[in-house]
């Protein structure tokens, strides 16, 4: 059966730290998809990033970069220079065919 | 675009009504899927349709859960009768294609008292 571990329950450090928050999923199809989001306060659900299987590629968008590893089943989200808005829940998902399934979230606390 | 839009926001019943709750995903999107968003429970997907076709039920907590997809512009998920433990965010949410990200409404929060 398909699985997201996101280990870390909450997370807390102080502006212009980096953080790394730690996926691990487990599947046993070749083609799957892996996701971030983001739920900050305000309660909403906000798509980050996508990465299939086939593409092991780092991604960095502004602060935010992302390591797939499929040898060791992770895909870990990293923020650079934190800053107080980052402030939220961080799900990664796991979609294999159809079924799409989410971690339990790390709450990420970003203090000034 | 407008996005996935969910209604109510907000919800407060009395254990035992019958709660509707309503989406229209956004046009175009063939995959619709709602989630419950409990602290205990974190995301828990309950049901998903792809054009219109209910595929997986299996997170339905019970019969008392019910969702219906009658086009492809509107879902509904039923709970009759309610209870307190039912008390929960309830996210609409759509994508296009097998691949696609979800889009999420801003989801509808229930109270049962």
């Amino acid at each position: 059966a398909q699985k997201v571990t996101q280990a870390q329950t909450e997370i807390s450090v102080v502006e212009k730290e980096d953080v790394t928050l730690d996926c691990v999923y487990e599947t046993r199809d070749t083609t799957y998809y892996l996701f971030w989001y983001k739920q900050p306060p305000s309660g909403e659900l906000v798509f980050l990033i996508r990465r299939n299987s086939f593409d092991e590629q780092n991604e960095i968008s502004g602060r935010y970069s992302w390591n797939f590893q499929k040898s060791t089943s992770s895909f870990n989200f990293t923020i650079t220079a934190s800053q107080v808005v980052d402030s939220a829940v961080y799900f990664c998902a796991l979609r294999e065919t159809y079924k799409y399934i989410f971690g339990t979230g790390t709450r990420l606390k970003v203090l000034a | 675009d407008a996005g996935v839009i969910q209604s109510p926001r907000h919800e407060v019943t009395e254990m035992g009504q019958e709660v509707t709750l309503r989406c229209k995903p956004i046009s175009g999107h063939d995959y619709l899927f709602w989630y419950r968003q409990t602290m205990m429970r974190g995301l828990e997907l309950l049901i998903y349709f792809n054009n219109n076709v209910p595929i997986d039920d299996s997170g339905m907590p019970e019969d008392r859960f019910s969702a219906k997809m009658p086009n492809a512009s509107f879902s509904t998920l039923k709970i009759q009768p309610s209870e307190p433990r039912d008390s929960a965010v309830y996210f609409c949410a759509s994508s296009l294609g097998v691949t696609g990200e979800l889009f999420f409404g801003e989801g509808s929060r229930l109270t049962v008292l």
